[in-house]
């Protein structure tokens, strides 16, 4: 099957832990995203990566981390110094190098603060 | 820092009806538009995009984009009760796609 895959589905995180959000795709697709998503809210950009081993910041990547050692994998590390992780974290993919393309999202992560 | 605004609703609408979403945005320089439908607790899922000006028609559905006013909308034509969801613009400049909050579409049989 072709698509993104998140996991886990649901994720309870203690205070002060560091968790990790896989996101994994088959679509061979180049750029990859990360958003949050808070109740009534739209989503906002974490960190995106157009290539292999290279990533920005998104406009709130402060307490998040990122890599992309593989062009098929994009984990985001949500660290203790994020203070309100609570929310729902959606991973996103899109061909790059042209702006006529859809993205397509992942089933999303939720993860709460316990 | 690039804006996409939308109306948060909820837009209600009866049964049959036609329901129009609006959306603004504020970088100029964006190149294309896209329009999501997000059911409560579920992903994203992309109903249409719009690249030039004018009208594109999929269905029920019509995109509306007009680059002078920086202004896309989607119209829902004999809206059923299951398009009920919130919707949301995204649109993309060079290098990401910048979501707005999403207006709730309710539509009552």
């Amino acid at each position: 099957d072709g698509g993104i895959t998140q996991s886990p589905k649901y994720l309870f995180r203690k205070e002060g832990q560091n968790v990790t959000l896989s996101c994994e795709q088959n679509l061979n697709h180049d750029a990859m995203y990360w958003y949050r998503q808070d109740p009534g809210q739209g989503l906002r950009l974490i960190y995106y990566s157009q290539i292999v081993n290279d990533f920005q910041k998104g406009d709130i990547a402060e307490g998040y981390s990122v890599s992309r050692e593989k062009k098929e994998s994009f984990p985001l590390t949500v660290t203790s110094a994020q203070k309100n992780p609570t929310a729902f974290y959606l991973c996103a993919t899109q061909t790059s190098g042209s702006a006529n393309t859809e993205a397509f999202f992942g089933q999303g992560t939720r993860l709460t603060v316990v | 820092q690039k804006e996409v605004e939308q109306n948060s609703g909820p837009l209600s609408v009866p049964e049959g009806a036609i329901a129009s979403l609006n959306c603004t945005y504020s970088d100029r320089g964006s190149q294309s538009f896209f329009w999501y439908r997000q059911y409560s607790g579920k992903s994203p899922e992309l109903i249409m995009f719009i690249y030039s000006n004018g009208d594109k028609e999929d269905g029920r559905f019509t995109a509306q984009l007009n680059k002078a006013s920086q202004y896309v909308s989607l119209l829902i034509r004999d809206s059923q009760p299951s398009d009920s969801a919130t919707y949301l613009c995204a649109v993309k400049g060079y290098s990401t796609l910048t979501f707005g909050k999403g207006t709730m579409l309710l539509v009552s049989p």
